[in-house]
C-alpha cells in the first residue's frame, strides 16, 4: 500500500517562527502536494511538486514556499508564521505527471496552531 | 476549471443502498470525474473515478450521464464506516494539470444505526 506519512500530527507554533512541515511518501510518485483545510472554505492547494527541485503554486501560495531536494520528499515551509496560517496541512502524492486520471494519496494532516 | 454542484448533506440508513449526485454541467471532454472521501479526522482517500463509462470496484460504483453532465456515487449498502465528507471532483488531462485537484465543499453523509 501507499504510504504518505507527515512529520506531526499536532504542532503549536509561536507568531514568527519559522516553521518546516514534512512529508515523506514511500512509492516512487512523481507528484506531490500540499494542502490547507479550513472549516467553509474546504481544501484548497498551496503548491505542488512534479518532479525533484520543481514547483509550481497552487491557488494560495502567499506566505508559503516548498522544497523537493529529494523525490519522496517535500517540504512547506512557513517562513514567518502568523495566526492565519493556523490550519490543517495535508500532504497528497500521486504517480505520473500530466494524467487526469490519476489517484491522489493523502497523508493524515497536521494540524498546526499558530499563537 | 469546470465546477460541480453537490447537495450539502444527505442520510440514509445501515444497509440501504446511497445515491449521491453530482452536477458538472460545465464539463469538458477530457475531464475525468473523481470521488473522494474524508472520514473524521483523517485526509481524503480516492474513491473511485471515471471518464464516460460507468465504473465499479470494490468500495461503490460510479454512475456517469451519457452527456456526462452529471454523475452519481452509489454506495450499494451503507455502514456506518461509511459516514464521511464525498466530494466529486473534476480534473482535466495532460499538459500543466499534473493531475490537480480542486476540492468543493462536498456532501456530508450521515448513515443512521
Amino acid at each position: 500500500d501507499v504510504k504518505v506519512t507527515q512529520s506531526s500530527r499536532y504542532l503549536v507554533k509561536r507568531t514568527g517562527e519559522k516553521v518546516f512541515l514534512e512529508c515523506v511518501q514511500d512509492m516512487d510518485h512523481e507528484n506531490m502536494f500540499w494542502y490547507r483545510q479550513d472549516p467553509g472554505l474546504g481544501l484548497r492547494l498551496i503548491y505542488f511538486s512534479y518532479d525533484v527541485k520543481m514547483k509550481e503554486k497552487g491557488d494560495i501560495p502567499e506566505g508559503y514556499s516548498v522544497s523537493r531536494e529529494k523525490k519522496e520528499r517535500f517540504s512547506l515551509i512557513l517562513e514567518s508564521a502568523s495566526t492565519n496560517q493556523t490550519s490543517m496541512y495535508l500532504c497528497a502524492s500521486s504517480l505520473f505527471g500530466g494524467r487526469a486520471s490519476n489517484e491522489q494519496f493523502f497523508g493524515p494532516g497536521t494540524r498546526l496552531t499558530v499563537l | 476549471d469546470a465546477k460541480t454542484t453537490q447537495p450539502n448533506s444527505m442520510e440514509s440508513n445501515e444497509e440501504e443502498p446511497v445515491h449521491l449526485p453530482c452536477n458538472h454541467s460545465t464539463i469538458s471532454g477530457t475531464d475525468y470525474i473523481h470521488w473522494y472521501r474524508q472520514l473524521p479526522s483523517q485526509g481524503p482517500e480516492y474513491v473511485i473515478h471515471g471518464l464516460t463509462s460507468n465504473v465499479n470496484n470494490r468500495m461503490a460504483s460510479l454512475a456517469i450521464a451519457e452527456d456526462r453532465k452529471s454523475s452519481t456515487l452509489i454506495l450499494h449498502r451503507a455502514t456506518l464506516r461509511d459516514a464521511a465528507v464525498y466530494y466529486c471532483i473534476l480534473s482535466g488531462a495532460g499538459g500543466t494539470s499534473y493531475g490537480k485537484l480542486t476540492f468543493g465543499q462536498g456532501t456530508i453523509l450521515t448513515v443512521h444505526p
